[in-house]
């Protein structure tokens, strides 16, 4: 069964700051999508980036990008110039059959001032 | 655009009683919604899939008869929560998939309803 592994419960940044959130996965797929989700106090999933699993090329979104090594089945994002608004709950995501979605456990980062 | 909605966003009832929780997407057609749960600082849990006009798909230890999934339009999908106790109590979450001919096959969330059993 596919799994999805996020080992920091917890990330704290210095506004401003780079920070990097890891998740791995494990599936047997070869087509697959993968996602970071971004769910702030108000309790709204808020899609932050999207990666298909056939595109080499790491996404990137304004101040998010990921790292998507296919082969270790690592999909760690990293956050530029953190803003305060970034405080949140992140979680991985991966799309099991293009149609399941299948969360990790989540990492809860705060931006301090 | 790609907006669902979910009402009511809060609820509370008593133990016994069905809830009925609503599902739209507002500006697009959605054959696929899903069903999630979520208890306090934990993950999403899927409960169901809702296909409209179809029955909808259970995960694994989600009782059907307890959580009834109606998808009557391409835009509304319904989720009662029927003889509710305390231990329901929880944070439901739907999603509504674009339709094909997105290559990304994303889903969209609607804000949640939180419910409250006495």
């Amino acid at each position: 069964a596919q799994t999805v592994t996020q080992s920091q419960p917890e990330m704290s940044v210095q506004e401003a700051e780079t920070v990097t959130l890891s998740c791995t996965y494990d599936t047997s797929e070869n087509n697959y999508y993968l996602f970071w989700y971004k769910q702030p106090p108000s309790r709204q999933m808020i899609l932050v980036i999207r990666q298909e699993a056939y595109k080499q090329q790491n996404a990137t979104e304004n101040r998010f990008s990921v790292n998507f090594q296919k082969a270790a089945k690592s999909f760690s994002l990293k956050i530029s110039d953190s803003q305060l608004g970034d405080t949140a709950m992140y979680f991985c995501a991966f799309m099991k059959l293009r149609v399941k979605l299948i969360f990790g456990t989540g990492t809860r980062l705060q931006v301090f001032p | 655009g790609a907006v669902v909605s979910q009402h009511p966003s809060w609820v509370i009832c008593k133990s016994g009683t069905s809830v009925k929780i609503e599902c739209r997407s507002l500006d697009f057609q959605a054959t696929t919604m899903f069903w999630y749960r979520q208890f306090p600082k934990q993950s999403l849990m899927l409960m169901a899939t809702s296909n409209e006009g179809s029955k909808a798909t259970y995960e694994q230890g989600v009782e059907k008869d307890k959580f009834l999934i109606n998808h009557a339009s391409l835009t509304l999908s319904t989720l009662t929560v029927t003889s509710a106790h305390p231990e329901d109590s929880s944070f439901y979450i739907c999603s509504a998939r674009d339709e094909p001919g997105t290559s990304s096959y994303e889903q969209y969330f609607g804000p949640g309803t939180r419910l409250t059993v006495t």
